[in-house]
């Protein structure tokens, strides 16, 4: 069982470059969002989408773009990375209820 | 979205029983309450899920009282494996799912 898997794993940019986080699932859930977690901090939610072709902002959305073409992929892209995007990033999945969260290993970026 | 407050950090011994309370006073009716754990570097994983009373599974147990205001979570006979930090959510669907800052549970030797 894959559940969700995000890539890369570790990730070290200069600012104002861009990249794109990947994330997949293949639970086939219809809700899919992007997590940021900041060192001794709770998650803080960047972007979600409730299906393909949906998606909408989170609580702290600036600096980031995603997309959702398919039900399974979920990108979160960083248009011009800055020092403060320095974080850990975990992808989740949920079907329609939200009964359970299932999450991605996490993505540790840093920009320096 | 119902707001959720928990305690920053709470200590305990192993083999006890920790509850670890958690205030949602806006919760709305159709609102459930999960609870999820996070171990250092993991994403967070799914404990218990309730709505109303009492539910129990293999690892926890959750009260809800009558006015669904507050929950418990329960951990019996707390082991050195079991520090971690510990998030209540009180949603009605997976849109906008959003974490508060957890409580970090420390169980000491």
């Amino acid at each position: 069982n894959a559940g969700v898997t995000q890539t890369p794993k570790f990730q070290v940019l200069k600012t104002g470059q861009s990249m794109t986080l990947q994330c997949a699932q293949d639970m086939n859930h219809e809700y899919m969002s992007w997590y940021r977690q900041d060192p001794g901090m709770g998650l803080r939610l960047i972007h979600y989408s409730v299906g393909a072709g949906i998606t909408d902002q989170g609580e702290v959305p600036n600096g980031y773009n995603v997309s959702r073409s398919t039900t399974e992929d979920f990108p979160l892209r960083l248009l011009s990375a800055a020092p403060s995007q320095t974080s850990v990033y975990f992808c989740a999945s949920s079907d329609r209820g939200g009964n359970t969260i299932y999450f991605g290993e996490g993505s540790w970026l840093t920009v320096v | 979205l119902a707001k959720t407050t928990q305690p920053i950090s709470m200590d305990s011994y192993e083999g006890q029983e920790v509850n670890i309370t958690c205030s949602h006073n806006n919760i709305a009716t159709n609102d459930y309450i999960t609870w999820y754990q996070q171990f250092p570097s993991q994403g967070p994983r799914f404990i218990i899920q309730g709505y109303k009373t009492k539910v129990t599974n293999e690892v926890a147990s959750l009260f809800i009282p009558a006015d669904r205001k507050s929950s418990t979570l329960s951990l019996p006979r707390v082991s050195l494996s079991d520090t971690a930090v510990y998030y209540c959510l009180v949603s009605g669907s997976a849109r906008q799912l959003t974490f508060g800052s957890g409580t970090q549970l420390t169980v000491l030797p």
